[in-house]
């Protein structure tokens, strides 16, 4: 069955540490990437997406995400966190069938950011 | 720019009530879904409706839930019999169709909060 990993489930960070969560998927097909940030108490935001073209993808809030189609990853990335990135991060896979299509969630990660 | 809404933003149901949560998706959209996040958990897939009718579901979508597209607008979730383990954030999310080069991205609503007592 088709299925998105999100390995770290908790991350703890100081401020100014750079960031990296894991996320790969195992489906043969076409895909479109997305990393969604949940704030406690709200709901989902987009932080970036990937379609095609350039695999190094930058989105809001200084993040980034690479698509290595090879390794069926798509890590989320951010050099420097702040205490303001405390969230938790979803990798959520598009899975491209003939005529339909399903986005699946990985099970997320908690970011917390110690000032 | 065009938003999924959903409502009511929270509802609070005794065990067994029959509870619906609305959805106004995006215009020119012609896929709708419904996703579940039990609190603490991830987001987890439950229904795609297209053409009117539905075009895949999870093993979470029992016969306790069915969805409908009353009009030409509203795309809704109806529980007839809530149970406690209901109790989530539900979103409401809209694509355009995969073709004529669109990406199909999913657009979600914010969510709408249902606990039952």
């Amino acid at each position: 069955a088709q299925s998105v990993s999100q390995h770290n489930h908790h991350v703890i960070l100081s401020e100014a540490a750079s960031l990296e969560l894991g996320c790969n998927y195992s489906y043969g097909g076409t895909v479109n990437l997305f990393w969604y940030v949940q704030y406690p108490g709200q709901h989902l935001q987009l932080l970036l997406k990937y379609f095609s073209g350039d695999p190094l993808v930058k989105g809001i809030k200084g993040f980034e995400a690479e698509f290595i189609k090879s390794k069926f990853s798509f890590n989320l990335r951010k050099p420097s966190v702040q205490w303001s990135d405390t969230a938790e991060y979803f990798c959520a896979v598009n899975l491209i069938y003939t005529g339909f299509q399903k986005l699946v969630f990985g099970t997320g990660t908690r970011l917390l950011v110690s000032p | 720019e065009p938003e999924v809404t959903q409502t009511p933003s929270h509802q609070v149901t005794q065990m067994g009530q029959e509870v619906i949560l609305r959805c106004v998706p995006i215009s020119n959209h012609l896929y709708f879904y419904w996703y579940r996040q039990i609190l603490g958990q991830k987001v987890e897939f439950l229904v795609s409706f297209y053409n009117n009718e539905i075009s895949e579901k999870s093993e979470i979508f029992d016969d306790q839930f069915s969805v409908e597209r009353p009009d030409g607008s509203n795309f809704t979730l109806k529980i007839r019999s809530t149970k406690l383990e209901d109790s989530a954030m539900y979103f409401c999310a809209s694509s355009e169709a995969l073709d004529r080069g669109n990406t199909g991205e999913l657009f979600f609503g914010e969510g709408s909060r249902l606990t039952v007592l």
